[in-house]
């Protein structure tokens, strides 16, 4: 257990309709990062966050907008549902604002799986 | 955009061989991560590689960050059915972004 949350860990929708994704860093973490993998794909980076500001942005459409909240939860909103959108969507926390650095590990959620219909 | 070219795609060994995978990039890179995926599961933290020709053992996997800073192998000892998963290289890239490999899907027959 990596002591970061996700809710739904399931979420099946319709296209044209929008879901939001919820996730809760470690504790102590301070930064929240989300991930899309889709089948047989590695980890596409979206956004990240670092104490309530956005800090990096990925390949990330703009369908899609996240957001963190003063607690240090996330949400990341995703509209006008595609079918290409329906993948894996993980979260990950860390420490610091520096991922990749000597302190600054990048810790997984277990994902959201989403299914568009 | 940059890219981590991961390889072999995918491996099918027999329990007890050695197991090696490497993953190669066009830029240079200051950190290298290898994670490993269960599978339903999110990607957890095997090794971290900070230094040009750092050698780092974890256990039964060795990984090694490349001299030209462009590369890092993974080497997993004496394979056991638990280490089935994909095992992804990444490293950071642009200040604050992570990139990750496809993935090296491992197979194990008991």
């Amino acid at each position: 257990d990596s002591g970061v949350t996700q809710t739904p860990k399931h979420l099946i929708t319709a296209t044209g309709q929008r879901v939001t994704l919820r996730c809760s860093p470690r504790s102590g973490d301070l930064s929240v990062y989300w991930y899309q993998q889709s089948l047989d794909q590695g980890l596409q980076f979206l956004i990240q966050y670092y104490n309530g500001e956005e800090r990096a942005k990925g390949n990330i459409l703009e369908r899609f907008s996240a957001q963190q909240f003063p607690d240090l939860h996330s949400e990341l909103n995703l509209s006008s549902l595609e079918l290409g959108d329906s993948a894996l969507y993980f979260c990950a926390s860390s420490e610091g604002d520096l991922p990749g650095t000597y302190t600054d590990t990048q810790y997984f959620g277990p994902g959201t799986r989403l299914t568009v219909l | 955009g940059q890219q981590l070219n991961q390889s072999p795609q995918s491996m099918f060994i027999q329990e007890g061989e050695d197991v090696s995978m490497n993953c190669t990039s066009s830029s240079i890179f200051n950190t290298w991560l290898w994670y490993k995926q269960d599978p339903g599961e999110g990607p957890v933290l095997l090794i971290a590689l900070y230094k040009a020709g750092e050698l780092t053992s974890n256990g039964r996997l060795t990984a090694q960050f490349g001299i030209t800073r462009k590369d890092s192998f993974l080497n997993i000892s004496a394979s056991i059915p638990s280490d089935v998963g994909i095992y992804f290289c990444a490293g950071p890239f642009g200040g604050f972004k992570t990139i990750f490999g496809a993935g090296t899907r491992l197979f194990v027959k008991a």
